[in-house]
């Protein structure tokens, strides 16, 4: 079954705090995205890679780094937290065609 | 600028009545759209995609629609239940490969009421 396991689900950090959110999936895609989603927003694309090893910036890069350690893992690191950066995380793998899924999302806290 | 706008922002509607979402944007090239439904603070659910110009598709009690020309789907949903109170988020991808984009609208909020 299609899945895309994100984790933690919930995280709070004090200002400055280094966090790092995983992604996993079991999809066989090669591509995968981090979004984040804020009220009033759409889902706004952060980072995403299209294999082990690449990275691609998206719309709204400061303060997130990102990399892909396997066709499999992606993972969303915010080495200096803000409380700007409190929202819900989505990570996302796609194929070459429409197929997309979504992880259940992390949502995080920055106090 | 917003390249996927959809309307109306919310929406309230009895249970079994019927409802359409509306969604219109600008990105080029309009590879497909995809209607995904996210309960709140839940992750998004895909209900349908469209790929083709003019394409209807349905599934189940949600049917879309998808004209190209004037780059606008709509959403319809028949004899609504108290679960399909979401928000549902209308998606433009811009081709089918890695380096496309996917676009988001920022959703309608659908409140079924008893």
């Amino acid at each position: 079954e299609a899945a895309v396991t994100q984790s933690p689900r919930n995280k709070v950090t004090v200002t400055g705090g280094n966090v790092t959110l995983s992604c996993r999936q079991t999809n066989s895609h090669n591509y995968m995205y981090w979004y984040r989603q804020d009220t009033g927003h759409g889902l706004r694309l952060i980072h995403y890679s299209y294999g082990a090893g690449n990275l691609q910036i998206g719309d709204v890069p400061d303060g997130y780094k990102a990399t892909r350690t396997t066709q499999e893992d992606f993972f969303l690191l915010l080495e200096l937290a803000s409380p700007s950066q409190t929202s819900l995380y989505f990570c996302a793998s796609t194929n070459a065609n429409t197929e997309v899924f979504f992880g259940k999302g992390t949502r995080l806290t920055v106090v | 600028k917003t390249q996927v706008e959809q309307s109306p922002q919310s929406l309230v509607v009895r249970q079994g009545e019927n409802c359409v979402l509306q969604c219109n944007y600008s990105v080029t090239p309009d590879n497909h759209l995809r209607w995904f439904k996210q309960d709140t603070g839940k992750g998004l659910v895909s209900l349908t995609v469209l790929v083709h110009e003019n394409d209807k598709t349905s599934n189940g009690r949600y049917s879309a629609t998808l004209d190209k020309d004037a780059k606008h789907s709509t959403l319809h949903i028949t004899a609504t239940l108290l679960d399909d109170t979401a928000t549902y988020i209308c998606v433009v991808g811009d081709r089918g490969s890695a380096l496309g984009r996917l676009h988001f609208g920022a959703g309608t909020q659908l409140i079924v009421i008893p």
